[in-house]
């Protein structure tokens, strides 16, 4: 079993659908979490970034973390086709000092 | 503060041959990571330094990679004897680590290698 799964897609949705993005996680140590934007040919972005437990909202943006549960997610209101990018999640330790690890991505068309 | 710097963009290669990626951080930070990208996967840890000296190596590495961070700047990633299977987005990222444990890594766009 990988320490974090995530389900590649593709994902296609119309434009101003809500879209859900979700990942699980194995080590129940984790208590950073990130989420990561890629468009295509280019590194990836910084999101949404979490601690432990609990919701983020971000404009459009919303993150979700259950620890109870090892499962994240992304929520991405009105998408735009801009928002067409993969999604990437990512996780770290307490203590800051190891690599964050990384889901597959969860490639995402928004069409218009 | 114009981001991550990462040269070439591309790479063409042939089988045998060593090619090296240079990484510029952000100034002011003291973390230069190493990932390695393949079509549908996600960045996989390779190697980190803070300022000039190198903490971890994945056990991903072999000895045909190297990689070094002279004076805490900017970084380097030899891959020597390259391999067909080292094709990929060769993605490195910097961040600024203080006492806290939280820490946000930037990436630059990659170096895309190609072995043939």
């Amino acid at each position: 079993q990988k320490e974090v799964e995530q389900d590649p897609g593709p994902l296609s949705v119309p434009e101003g659908a809500i879209v859900s993005l979700n990942c699980t996680y194995s080590n129940s140590a984790f208590q950073y979490f990130m989420w990561y934007r890629q468009y295509s040919r280019k590194g990836p972005e910084l999101l949404m970034y979490t601690y432990s437990s609990g919701n983020k909202e971000d404009g459009r943006f919303t993150a979700q973390v259950d620890k109870s549960s090892k499962y994240i997610s992304l929520f991405i209101r009105d998408s735009q086709p801009s928002d067409s990018a993969t999604y990437l999640c990512a996780m770290n330790l307490p203590s800051g000092n190891t690599p964050l690890v990384f889901g597959k991505g969860t490639r995402l068309s928004v069409i218009a | 503060d114009t981001g991550v710097s990462q040269n070439p963009r591309h790479k063409i290669t042939k089988r045998g041959q060593n090619v090296t990626f240079r990484c510029d951080p952000i100034s002011e930070h003291n973390r230069l990571y190493w990932y390695r990208q393949t079509l549908g996967q996600g960045p996989e840890f390779l190697t980190y330094f803070q300022n000039e000296a190198q903490l971890e190596k994945s056990r991903l590495l072999s000895d045909r990679f190297s990689a070094e961070r002279p004076k805490g700047s900017f970084s380097t990633l030899e891959i020597q004897r390259t391999e067909q299977g080292d094709s990929a987005m060769y993605l490195c990222a910097s961040s600024f680590k203080g006492n806290w444990a939280n820490e946000k890594l930037f990436f630059g766009s990659g170096t895309q290698l190609s072995v043939l």
